[in-house]
């Protein structure tokens, strides 16, 4: 079945630590993007990419970084820059003009 | 510019009507409409292009005003299963892979 898989489904961050998020999609969408979500506050873009090898920051970018060097990649990592990292990370994905299809989302907390 | 969802929230019987508003301060290029239950993804409902056109399957349909620059979801004859968050999610402009622009969100609760 195609479909967007996000791993892990929980993860923690340690003070001063780096961790990536995965997504890989097999749905052959040539958009994908990341999106942060915090209690009442709805979903807000971090960053998105259209191409291969070419992403643009979204309204939230500071303290993250991504990559697009494969069709069905992009993972996320949250740096130690990103103060207030505890929040649910979904992923999605979408062909031009067309719906996102998000994946089911990883939650990252603070230890 | 975050659109703006109301009512934040709204509980109904079963089988009673929902309407859902989104507003924007900007000209929007289209309007998305998602269903999120709790700890889930959220699932495409409808998507909305400039023109005022009106969309919508089984019982859930939705409108455009682009002269208010407003979308509208309406549930008809609400069902147990249309309980959860509401979110519309907006673009300025017509690339249609830059991203959403969110509201808040509408809960909605469906007793039985």
């Amino acid at each position: 079945d195609g479909g967007i898989t996000q791993s892990p489904k929980y993860l923690f961050r340690k003070e001063g630590q780096n961790v990536t998020l995965s997504c890989e999609q097999n749905l052959n969408h040539d958009a994908m993007y990341w999106y942060r979500q915090d209690p009442g506050q709805g979903l807000r873009l971090i960053y998105y990419s259209q191409i291969v090898n070419d992403f643009q920051k979204g309204d939230i970018a500071e303290g993250y970084s991504v990559s697009r060097e494969k069709k069905e990649s992009f993972p996320l990592t949250v740096t130690s820059a990103q103060k207030n990292p505890t929040a649910f990370y979904l992923c999605a994905s979408s062909m031009r003009m067309r719906p996102q299809h998000f994946g089911d989302g990883t939650r990252l907390s603070i230890l | 510019q975050q659109p703006v969802q109301s009512p934040q929230a709204v509980i109904l019987r079963e089988g009673e009507d929902a309407v859902i508003n989104c507003s924007s301060s900007k000209a929007l290029y289209s309007v998305h409409w998602y269903r999120q239950k709790h700890g889930e993804a959220p699932v495409f409902l409808m998507i909305l292009l400039k023109g005022g056109e009106q969309k919508g399957h089984d019982k859930i349909s939705a409108s455009f005003n682009e002269k208010k620059q407003q979308s509208s979801l309406y549930l008809t004859a609400s069902q147990l299963s249309y309980s959860g968050t509401y979110f519309c999610g907006t673009e300025l402009s017509g690339g249609g892979a830059d991203g959403l622009t969110f509201g808040k969100g509408t809960h909605l609760i469906i007793q039985p």
